[in-house]
């Protein structure tokens, strides 16, 4: 399989935890994006790379979360002292470059504070 | 601030009719719009509309972008029970995506 991979697909945290996903794009794609979805919601910008630079990042992303691609491949997506409104679904997209490209999806991570 | 709205927020039909998805946009620097279905998992990606590139089919989908209206229409014919899920629209504008609440579509048999 060639597209983009998320792990783990499902984590449940109690609340304060430190939590990490990792997402790998598709290998030839440039470009990488987080996105968070809630039930009811369309997927909502996190934040974005351009190989390994971090280029953008949402008022949403507060300074409890953190991403990072080291080496402009995978990406990592690390929530701190977690809070019940975190939980969501957390997308990882990736393109091959900005305007003309579409972005693919990963099957997402579902996290789940309790 | 960039918005995109979907109407009707939900709908529900037949087997076999035609069924018309709408997106309005509000989006500086508008670069595309692009249509993914949510089925439940992640998005998958259907068409994306440029200023080039206005009108998109595939099979029994087709999708046509009205830049002097800042609108988007996703027409299925034909519909079958596989067509249920989310539709979502999405424009680019400053280098990122932003999502409209994306129209929930159930077929009935």
């Amino acid at each position: 399989d060639t597209g983009v991979s998320q792990d783990p697909r499902h984590k449940i945290t109690k609340r304060g935890q430190n939590v990490t996903f990792r997402c790998d794009p598709i290998s030839e794609h440039n470009r990488l994006y987080w996105y968070r979805q809630t039930l009811g919601q369309g997927p909502e910008f996190l934040t974005y790379f351009q190989n390994e630079a971090q280029l953008e990042k949402s008022r949403l992303l507060s300074d409890r979360f953190s991403a990072e691609r080291p080496k402009g491949s995978f990406s990592t997506l690390e929530i701190q002292r977690t809070e019940q409104g975190d939980s969501a679904m957390y997308l990882c997209a990736s393109s091959l470059g900005q305007g003309t490209y579409e972005q693919y999806f990963g099957p997402g991570t579902r996290l789940t504070v309790t | 601030e960039d918005k995109v709205v979907q109407s009707p927020l939900s709908l529900v039909v037949h087997e076999g009719d035609t069924v018309t998805l709408n997106c309005s946009y509000e989006v500086t620097n508008f670069r595309s719009l692009l249509w993914y279905k949510q089925e439940k998992k992640a998005p998958t990606f259907l068409f994306m509309l440029t200023s080039s590139g206005i009108e998109k089919k595939s099979g029994r989908l087709s999708s046509i972008l009205d830049k002097k209206e800042l609108s988007s229409i996703l027409n299925i014919t034909a519909t079958q029970t596989g067509d249920s899920a989310i539709y979502l629209c999405a424009v680019e504008g400053a280098q990122k995506l932003v999502f409209g609440q994306g129209t929930r579509l159930t077929i009935n048999p």
